[in-house]
């Protein structure tokens, strides 16, 4: 069966990066496109961009360039969020989603990333 | 920039009709998809290509569209239905597609 498995919650202070990991079994990883979602506490989804599982090329949405990058291994079908220079409005839920083509059918479960000083 | 836009709440009782709009100016054009979240739990894709059900998803789930609005309607609501709904659909106006999210609809079952 597919799952979307993220790393765990993440506690930071501001300035630093993390790193959140989501790692997929169950289909072929390099065959559907990856993409991240962002929420913030209370409030709701917001598209990130996404990524190339093939290519590896990424794809940012307005307001995620900069400061945010996807990357991949897929030698272990895992894809990777880093947010680098982290600021308290970074903290959120982030999530990942497969795209099966258009539509998210397989989402991870989630990973906060709380950004305190 | 493109906006989905959602009524932030909708309220019925159990066994009643709900009906959550999605209002934009590319769906006559672009599909849209519906996502249920409840507390604490990533999104379930309810509803894809505007109309359609993902196998599993309960048959009282369906989906419509007309001109700039798509419409879920959920019938026969039920307790375990209250959660966040979100529309999601294209925006092509760019170099690139870009996703897009609604706002999100609380749905309240009295």
């Amino acid at each position: 069966q597919v799952q979307l498995v993220q790393s765990g919650s993440e506690l930071k202070k501001p300035g630093a990066s993390v790193k959140v990991s989501c790692k997929a079994s169950g289909y072929t990883f390099t065959s559907y496109a990856m993409n991240w979602v962002r929420q913030a506490p209370g409030q709701g989804l917001e598209w990130m961009g996404w990524i190339n599982t093939n290519t590896g090329n990424p794809t940012y949405a307005q307001g995620f360039t900069g400061r945010f990058v996807f990357s991949l291994d897929t030698s272990v079908s895992t894809a990777y969020l880093q947010i680098s220079s982290l600021k308290a409005e970074d903290t959120a839920v982030y999530y990942c989603a497969r795209e099966n083509p258009t539509d998210f059918d397989y989402w991870g479960q989630g990973t906060l990333v709380t950004v305190s000083s | 920039s493109y906006e989905l836009t959602q009524p932030p709440s909708v309220s019925v009782s159990p066994g009643q009709t709900a009906r959550i709009t999605c209002s934009g100016d590319a769906l006559p054009k672009q599909y849209a998809y519906w996502y249920q979240q409840k507390p604490g739990q990533a999104p379930v894709l309810v509803i894809y290509k505007d109309s359609e059900r993902p196998s599993g998803i309960p048959e009282r789930f369906s989906g419509s569209s007309s001109g700039t609005t798509v419409t879920l309607t959920i019938s026969g609501v039920q307790a375990e239905d209250e959660a966040d709904y979100y529309c999601q659909s294209a925006d092509s106006s760019g170099t690139y597609l870009n996703w897009v999210f609604g706002g999100g609809t609380k749905l309240t079952v009295l």
